[in-house]
């Protein structure tokens, strides 16, 4: 079963705009990771924050995560058309376990 | 490239009947778990295996089973297929000591 939910779930923006994905899970979580899938193709890692970390940046990504609301966001920067993809949040109760996806949030850019 | 190859890359078959999905994980990978993709359940993982051993079990089906080889190879059986098990099936791998999973192309498979 899902841990939680992405919000929203579609997004539409125009190209170099910021793109802001919310995910909120249910239980306690050792980390959380984000990954894109480009259509029906398989997903990527972008990015994983553990429990005890509060904001991580790689590249155009930031994330951030607040254990107390049990909620994470993936901001993309100056997006771009490439990045037109589905957006997931996993998270990992404890080490070497399974993930637990949300639902996705699927982004469209237009150039 | 993740380093993670699946095959086959398609596969439509008829109800009732068995099909193997096979993983091989990136090279030193121990780990080797196995996703389903569809529209109303969305990613459910499936079952884990590590070195050879079943590590965790999740929403998998009774008419499912997997294995893992000694040369960490894993195959995943489907089998008394139904048009509900039409889905993407990833397999994912990790190293020891790292959370961060590297995902297959995935199998499309299509009951009819």
């Amino acid at each position: 079963s899902q841990q939680g939910e992405e919000d929203p779930q579609a997004l539409s923006i125009q190209e170099g705009e910021n793109a802001t994905m919310n995910c909120s899970y249910k239980t306690s979580i050792n980390n959380l990771q984000w990954y894109r899938q480009n259509s029906g193709r398989g997903l990527v890692h972008l990015i994983l924050i553990r429990s005890n970390e509060r904001e991580k940046h790689s590249g155009r990504l930031r994330v951030t995560l607040d254990t107390s609301k049990k909620s994470s966001s993936l901001l993309i920067t100056a997006s771009r058309a490439a990045d037109t993809a589905s957006y997931f949040c996993a998270t990992v109760h404890s080490g070497n376990t399974p993930l637990v996806f949300g639902k996705g949030t699927r982004l469209s850019v237009i150039a | 490239d993740s380093g993670v190859t699946q095959t086959p890359k398609h596969l439509i078959t008829a109800t009732g009947q068995r099909v193997t999905l096979r993983c091989s994980p990136r090279s030193g990978d121990l780990s080797v778990y196995w996703y389903q993709q569809s529209l109303d359940q969305g990613l459910q993982f499936l079952i884990q295996y590590y070195n050879g051993e079943e590590r965790a079990k999740g929403n998998i089906l009774e008419r499912f089973s997997a294995q893992q080889f000694p040369d960490l190879h894993s195959e995943l059986n489907l089998s008394s297929l139904e048009l509900g098990d039409s889905a993407l099936y990833f397999c994912a791998s990790n190293a020891p000591n790292t959370d961060t999973q590297y995902f297959g192309p995935g199998t499309r498979l299509t009951v009819l």
